[in-house]
């Protein structure tokens, strides 16, 4: 078990340009899910996948966000036209079967100039 | 919709006495509740759940919970703060099995710590 990662750690960006984060999973969870957390706040939900499957959006998500997971393994948040507001900790979590909690990777901090 | 309310937005204790960190939350179903720990910069780091059966539930660190259903509380103890506790913590509850679980956090506690 070797944790969730995310990749970068940090991600710093001019207004406009497009961004793309990754999530590798703990191997073998088959549920993943984004969060994003702005200063203060506590991670709010963005999107659930089962597998490969996106069940889940969040009013959230604007049709800027693209999100991933193309053989249900990792996944993929993509922003495009990055905006200040989407300054923000960008959480992934996964989880295994029922009755077992999500773990959290440590996010990536994206910052817009 | 569910939701969870952290009304301490900030707390201070003194190194070696007792805490607790207030959590009410309000949803229609029995909840599936949690308690995590975030430093600075890091992710979040699960301290204990509740899914069913015993309501006291003992988590890492030395941290335990019990959950009220009669107040829709889950509030976090731990009998002597040590130092390195100095972080903010969040509650969250989650939908039961059988659904996308997501979970909706509150705003969250931050934990000084005084030697």
């Amino acid at each position: 078990d070797t944790g969730v990662s995310q990749n970068p750690r940090h991600k710093i960006t001019k207004r406009g340009q497009n961004v793309t984060f990754r999530c590798d999973p703990i191997s073998e969870h088959n549920r993943l899910y984004w969060y994003r957390q702005t200063l203060g706040q506590g991670p709010e939900f963005l999107t659930y996948f089962q597998n490969e499957a996106q069940l889940e959006k969040s009013r959230l998500l604007s049709d800027r966000f693209s999100a991933e997971r193309p053989k249900g393994s990792f996944s993929t948040l993509e922003i495009q036209r990055t905006e200040q507001g989407d300054s923000a900790m960008y959480l992934c979590a996964s989880r295994g079967q029922s009755n077992q909690p999500q773990h959290f990777g440590d996010g990536t901090r994206l910052s817009i100039l | 919709a569910q939701s969870v309310t952290q009304p301490d937005i900030h707390i201070t204790v003194s190194e070696g006495a007792s805490l607790e960190l207030r959590c009410n939350y309000s949803y229609g179903a029995t909840p599936y509740l949690f308690w995590y720990v975030q430093s600075p910069g890091q992710g979040l780091q699960l301290l204990l759940k509740y899914f069913s059966g015993d309501t006291l539930v003992q988590g890492i660190k030395g941290f335990e919970a019990e959950f009220k259903r009669s107040q829709s509380s889950f509030n976090l103890r731990k009998p002597s703060v040590h130092w390195s506790d100095a972080a903010e913590y969040f509650c969250a509850v989650g939908a039961g099995t059988g659904t996308a679980s997501k979970l909706t956090f509150g705003t969250g506690t931050r934990l000084q710590v005084t030697l």
